[in-house]
């Protein structure tokens, strides 16, 4: 059972212009959301999260967003650099089990 | 500040050996889990300590083990090893304040390559 869910395995998009990552969860329980970025052979870097209370959150270039009617969370990310191309995992957890659900990530692809 | 340690950084091993990982937390931080990386499942979670005590395990057979020491230093054990536990293992630290791991993420080490022969 996938509670947590990344429907596209891969991302392309053009330096400068805007990359959307999206997410969708199964579990009304979750009360917190957050986005990773890994590199091959690193572990994941933590970018930016959300609590279940509010519908945005922004840092820098990164602005998450989310509905909760449509249980669904997305990454905006603008503008692209060739820098964020990397594998870009959706998380979730809820209060009370430690413990981050993940996806199962997006390759992101910045071309130049 | 040092980020998550985690030795050794690759391992080779051969079906039905022991393995133990090692995780250094950063500093101050008390909560300590541990999670596998495979191409077919994705990233699972494996436990979650704190204080020394195991708070939450996922899904995995009692081959897999774990213990936190009193400095928050944790590892992992893995017996009777299997093909299928070749996987990217990784650590992941938080400082458990509030929301702390939630609201500002768990950091994570580079993990620990096993393959298993």
């Amino acid at each position: 059972d996938q509670q947590v869910k990344q429907n596209s395995p891969s991302l392309s998009v053009q330096e400068g212009r805007i990359s959307i990552l999206n997410c969708d969860y199964t579990n009304s329980m979750f009360d917190y959301f957050l986005w990773y970025k890994k590199y091959p052979a690193e572990g994941p870097t933590f970018l930016i999260s959300i609590s279940s209370i509010k519908d945005k959150n922004e840092d820098g270039r990164f602005t998450v967003f989310l509905n909760k009617s449509a249980k669904h969370l997305s990454l905006h990310i603008v503008p692209s650099q060739p820098g964020d191309s990397a594998v870009y995992f959706c998380a979730a957890i809820y209060q009370g089990a430690q413990k981050l659900v993940f996806g199962q990530g997006t390759r992101l692809t910045i071309n130049p | 500040k040092a980020g998550v340690t985690q030795t050794p950084r690759y391992l080779i091993k051969t079906r039905g050996q022991q393995v133990t990982l090692s995780c250094s937390p950063i500093s101050g931080h008390r909560s300590v889990s541990w999670y596998q990386q495979t191409p077919g499942q994705g990233l699972q979670f494996l436990f979650e300590y704190f204080s020394e005590t195991q708070r939450n395990k996922g899904n995995f057979p009692g081959r897999f083990s774990g213990r936190q020491f009193s400095n928050s230093r944790s590892e992992m054990n893995v017996s009777t090893l299997e093909l299928g536990d070749s996987a990217l293992y990784l650590c992941a630290s938080s400082s458990q304040q509030g929301r702390g791991g939630a609201e500002s993420g768990y950091t994570f080490g580079s993990g620990t390559r096993l393959t298993v022969v």
